[in-house]
């Protein structure tokens, strides 16, 4: 079955720092895959997408994504955390056209200054 | 242009009732999945709907239903609410539905007492 695995549930960073966010999926063929962020109490803001291609992904807000089969993950980084960056963070996947896109139980990401 | 449209944005209902839930998608956008978010389950998948058809559904209780029209507006309904369908209720909309990209609404944050 179509699974994503975020292994951390809380993560502080101190501003300016560097961030890696951790996904791994578990899906028969390759998936597509998606990092998401939420603000308290707002809806899903899509941050990039993987569907094929280079497996390195640029997105919105300076994040940027890296897909690797061999270990079935696709991590999130940022080069330089800002305040403003503190929120819940989703990756998710799907198979395609038919498939329910999954998501993982998030990353809640803490700003330190 | 338009986003996702979810209303209402907030209702308390009490147990034993049904609630109804709206929401409309960006144009041109033809798949529509509801999703169900609380602290402890995180984001689960309800169902999607592509075309006014049914084309995948989660692992909920028949209580939960859910119809699109050939506008691409869709609704949710909860019947015999209980306690713990107290919950964020996300739509998001996507022009295939096979991986090109979920937009979310905002949610309607529904509170069952």
């Amino acid at each position: 079955a179509q699974s994503v695995t975020q292994p951390d549930i809380h993560i502080t960073v101190s501003e300016g720092a560097s961030l890696e966010l951790r996904c791994n999926y578990s899906y028969g063929a390759t998936p597509y895959l998606f990092w998401y962020v939420q603000s308290p109490g707002q809806g899903l803001q899509l941050l990039l997408k993987y569907f094929s291609g280079d497996t390195l992904v640029q997105g919105i807000k300076g994040f940027e994504a890296e897909f690797k089969r061999s270990q079935s993950s696709f991590n999130l980084r940022k080069p330089s955390v800002h305040w403003s960056d503190a929120a819940e963070y989703f990756c998710a996947s799907t198979g395609g056209a038919g498939t329910a896109l999954i998501f993982g139980k998030g990353t809640t990401l803490s700003v330190s200054s | 242009k338009a986003g996702v449209t979810q209303t209402p944005r907030y209702l308390i209902k009490t147990r034993g009732q049904q609630v109804t839930l709206s929401c409309s998608p960006i144009s041109g956008h033809r798949s529509v999945s509801w999703y169900q978010q609380t602290p402890g389950q995180g984001l689960q998948f309800l169902f999607e709907y592509f075309s006014e058809t049914q084309r995948n559904k989660g692992n909920f209780p028949g209580r939960f239903s859910g119809r699109q029209f050939s506008n691409s507006r869709s609704e949710m309904n909860v019947s015999t609410l209980e306690l713990g369908d107290s919950a964020l209720y996300l739509c998001a909309s996507s022009v295939t539905g096979s991986g090109d990209g979920y937009t979310f609404g905002s949610g309607t944050r529904l509170t069952v007492v």
